[in-house]
């Protein structure tokens, strides 16, 4: 186990809604990153948080945000779904997100836009 | 623009054999490479990781290749075991990236009794 927990494990929405993701990182690793991954596909970076503050985004549209929070936890959003917008959300954490690091990844989201 | 992308994407082995898994990566500004392992329901787990001022790192029955001439990496495994049926991904970054890490597209490896 990696200690990383992700919620929900599936979720089906449907076109033109918002959705909202959570991430429990490993105590103490202040650096969470975001990816998406599309059915057959690697992993596609979205965004990275430290210390609460956005460090580094990936091709992906503003429609696309996030928070981190003190306590380790964190959130996507995605508003105004798309078909396209289906696929496994992963969270990943690290200590401080320095390349190099070891990134301990959740087991995901599995979102399925409708 | 620049990628990381694997030449096979299916890897039938046989019990007991070695497996070789293939990368090759075309961003010369990459200095870490890291190879992940992913069951189906799990996230990625790391397996190994080599940066670009080695050629050559060892694990737990795999090994990490690195070409920086042609831009290539390989994963070796020993011995395949059925627990090392998944699907394998390489992936990059470099210190200027910040912990972005870009992914290929992975190898379904499938270990056959």
């Amino acid at each position: 186990e990696t200690g990383v927990t992700q919620s929900p494990t599936h979720l089906i929405k449907t076109r033109g809604q918002q959705v909202t993701l959570r991430c429990s990182s490993q105590s103490g690793h202040n650096t969470v990153s975001w990816y998406q991954q599309a059915l057959g596909q690697g992993p596609q970076f979205i965004f990275q948080y430290y210390r609460e503050e956005e460090n580094g985004r990936g091709n992906f549209p503003p429609r696309f945000s996030g928070l981190q929070f003190p306590n380790y936890s964190s959130e996507l959003n995605v508003n105004a779904l798309e078909l396209d917008d289906s696929a496994l959300y992963l969270c990943a954490s690290s200590l401080t997100g320095g390349a190099g690091e070891k990134l301990f990844f959740g087991s995901g989201t599995q979102l399925s836009v409708l | 623009g620049e990628s990381v992308g694997l030449h096979l994407p299916t890897l039938s082995v046989q019990e007991g054999d070695n497996s070789i898994i293939n990368c090759a990566y075309s961003n010369s500004a990459s200095d870490y490479f890291i190879w992940y392992k992913q069951e189906s329901g799990k996230g990625p787990q790391f397996i190994i990781d080599i940066r670009s001022n080695m050629d050559k790192r060892q694990g737990q029955r795999v090994t990490v290749l690195l070409n920086k001439t042609v831009k290539h990496l390989s994963l070796q495994i020993a011995a395949t075991q059925p627990g090392d049926s998944a699907v394998y991904f390489c992936a990059e970054t470099s210190t200027d990236s910040w912990g972005k890490l870009q992914f290929g597209a992975g190898t379904q490896v499938v270990v056959t009794p």
